[in-house]
């Protein structure tokens, strides 16, 4: 069984650019998260899909968006880039109808984007 | 709110050597406590969980946690440490209605020869 794929594996923009990253997750699973793992933060959560609609939102400004498509693979939109958002963005999935705040989460290897 | 506090940043130690990492948690209510393993240029890989039940409990490659109520603690432990070992590990909480885990800021075990 394939694992959580992400793309690309790096990405090199500059300040003010917008990024997109993508995710993924396992067949079968309904929901995707995406963490920001910024040096020596540990992951701050960004966003959580499921069932195509968003569930929950970290603390992170507007200009961090998503979505999740029908195939349940999702996209993470970071607009107007600052030198912070340098870090590695991972997605994470884990499968419907499970015991919710235990469950498990399944994760990508991550997009590591570097903002000049 | 929940919160976690892993102690130490790093941790050195030798091959063959036992190895505890700590993580103390905060919450008000119920918890569910999770310890991952990123390996390097890897994602998170799930080590163990505490859900409920037998407070010690057993994960992959050798590893073990006892969730202590009273403490408020999850420390990992492994009696006899390999360098394969070597890796970033965190621990996470989930409680009350929050179905999204809060993760430490990670222990860096480096396991010496």
């Amino acid at each position: 069984e394939a694992g959580v794929t992400q793309s690309p594996t790096h990405l090199i923009k500059t300040r003010g650019q917008q990024a997109t990253l993508r995710c993924s997750p396992i067949s079968g699973h309904t929901s995707v998260y995406w963490y920001q793992q910024a040096l020596g933060l540990g992951l701050q959560f960004l966003l959580w899909y499921d069932e195509g609609e968003e569930r929950n939102r970290g603390n992170f400004p507007p200009r961090f968006s998503g979505r999740q498509f029908p195939n349940y693979s999702s996209e993470l939109n970071v607009n107007a880039l600052e030198l912070e958002d340098s870090a590695l963005y991972l997605c994470a999935s884990s499968p419907p109808g499970t015991s919710g705040r235990g469950d498990t989460q399944y994760f990508g290897p991550g997009t590591r984007l570097t903002v000049l | 709110a929940q919160s976690v506090t892993q102690l130490d940043s790093q941790v050195p130690v030798f091959e063959e050597a036992p190895v505890e990492l700590r993580c103390n948690y905060s919450s008000s209510v119920s918890v569910y406590l999770f310890w991952y393993v990123q390996y390097p240029n890897q994602g998170l890989q799930l080590l163990l969980k505490y859900l409920s039940g037998s407070t010690l409990v057993k994960g992959i490659n050798g590893f073990e946690a006892e969730f202590n109520k009273s403490q408020t603690s999850f420390h990992l432990r492994k009696p006899s440490v390999h360098i394969s070992d070597t890796a970033e590990y965190f621990c996470a909480v989930t409680s009350g209605g929050s179905y999204i885990p809060t993760f430490g800021r990670g222990t860096s075990l480096i396991v010496h020869p």
